[in-house]
């Protein structure tokens, strides 16, 4: 089975930040997801990736295949970005149909 | 609009009934999933469907049943067996079992007493 680590598990930023959003994965996959949970619950997909980086609004992710490694990025951090972030993997590697999942980084943003 | 609908948002029961949590999804999508969440803990898979009449147990399936009589619907229940049923429960829904791209529903919270 993948395992998933996220970093950090909590985030504090003042409005306008730079934010850094990291998770490892242990088996080699064909493509990542990057999910946002809003304080109500509801889950929206951001970025399906399977390399180099991809760019929706102030949101960027980017994935390193080699190191089983990818980054999500906000810039000009806005207190509306405050949410729960979970990466999804493949459940045992590229071709497995089943996702697993991170424990979510939450973040909070301060105006 | 195509989405996925949960209902109820809240839900509330006695300890030793059974409930079902009911999902449907107008995406015509193929395979269909039940997640549970727990604070602190990633989503994990309780069941998960790739076709009508057809379904597969998920990492935690103990004390939970599911059933896929058409294509739109695949509720949930929990069971009496379920030694630890308070949590978030999220169902989600994609094409086919191997597009990695779900859509997922806004959940139903649960709470058993």
């Amino acid at each position: 089975k993948n395992e998933v680590e996220q970093s950090p598990q909590n985030l504090t930023a003042q409005e306008g930040e730079f934010i850094t959003i990291n998770c490892s994965y242990s088996v080699g996959i064909s493509a990542l997801h990057w999910l946002q949970q809003h304080p109500g619950g509801g889950i929206v997909s951001l970025f399906m990736l399977s390399s180099g980086k991809k760019k929706h609004g102030r949101l960027i992710a980017t994935i390193n295949i080699q190191e089983k490694h990818s980054s999500l990025h906000i810039t000009a951090s806005h207190p509306r970005d405050s949410a729960v972030y979970i990466c999804a993997v493949p459940y045992s590697g590229a071709g497995s149909y089943q996702l697993t999942f991170g424990k979510g980084t939450k973040l909070s943003v301060i105006p | 609009d195509g989405g996925i609908t949960q209902s109820p948002k809240y839900l509330f029961r006695k300890e030793g009934q059974n409930v079902t949590l009911s999902c449907e999804q107008n995406l015509n999508h193929d395979a269909m999933y039940w997640y549970r969440q727990d604070p602190g803990q990633g989503l994990r898979l309780i069941y998960y469907s790739q076709i009508v009449n057809d379904f597969q147990k998920g990492d935690i399936a103990e004390g939970y049943s599911v059933s896929r009589e058409k294509k739109e619907s695949f509720p949930l229940t929990v069971t009496s067996a379920q030694k630890n049923p308070t949590a978030f429960y999220l169902c989600a829904s994609t094409w086919t079992l191997g597009n990695y791209e779900q859509y997922f529903g806004p959940g139903t919270r649960l709470t058993v007493t």
